[in-house]
């Protein structure tokens, strides 16, 4: 079992719909999750993050995580076409020192339609 | 100016050529990564360098090598590029104090091997 599974879409919405990014893990050792953003021929960008179960608003853009059922969630309410990306998730977990490995969910490519 | 910058942006090699990427970094971070990123298979950690005196292999360390020259500068070779090292390979960089949770990226180096 991979330690993050994301489904990969790809993922097409009209304008104004309310989208619900997924990523399941494995890792019990995992503390922060993340959302990244990447457009195309971009580098990823962060969006969000938490380290607490329940969930984080920014926006447009809610991040929800539950630790017990190791699920994590990212809401976009009213999307708009230039949400149109690849969503990564990503977890961190300590790996000794002050150092953390971060694992990357695969992306779901997202479309917004006008 | 981009806080990671990549050279090459795109790169056509021939099978065992040697080929060297490049990045350096003005974020002033001692970690820094390179990922390759296939279709299907997203990001995938090549080697890590937590600070100069550090190297450690990823998940998919055959066939490549790095260096890390100084703190702002981590190269990756290729020494005998084969065709299914055709890939987008991103670099990042990371500072110790937010759990590994934001990663900054290059813009990614499109590398095709025919």
């Amino acid at each position: 079992q991979k330690e993050v599974e994301q489904d990969p879409g790809p993922l097409s919405v009209p304008e104004g719909a309310i989208v619900s990014l997924n990523c399941t893990y494995s890792n019990s050792a995992f503390q922060y999750f993340m959302w990244y953003r990447q457009y195309s021929r971009k580098g990823p960008e962060l969006l969000m993050y938490t380290y607490s179960s329940g969930n984080k608003e920014d926006g447009r853009f809610t991040a929800q995580v539950d630790k017990s059922s190791k699920y994590i969630s990212l809401f976009i309410r009213d999307s708009q076409p230039s949400d149109s990306a690849t969503y990564l998730c990503a977890m961190s977990a300590w790996s000794g020192g002050s150092n953390y490995k971060l694992t990357f969910g695969k992306g779901t490519l997202l479309t917004v339609n006008p | 100016d981009a806080d990671v910058t990549q050279t090459p942006r795109n790169r056509i090699t021939k099978t065992g050529k040697r080929i060297m990427l490049e990045c350096s970094q003005t974020k002033g971070h001692d970690r820094m990564y390179w990922y390759r990123q296939d279709p299907g298979l997203g990001l995938r950690l090549i080697y890590y360098s937590f600070d100069v005196k550090d190297i450690n292999k990823g998940e998919i360390s055959d066939g490549y090598s790095v260096s890390r020259q100084a703190q702002a500068k981590f190269s990756l070779s290729l020494e005998s590029a084969i065709p299914n090292q055709t890939a987008l390979y991103f670099c990042a960089t990371s500072d110790g104090d937010s759990g590994g949770t934001e990663a900054f990226f290059g813009q990614g180096t499109r590398l095709t091997v025919v």
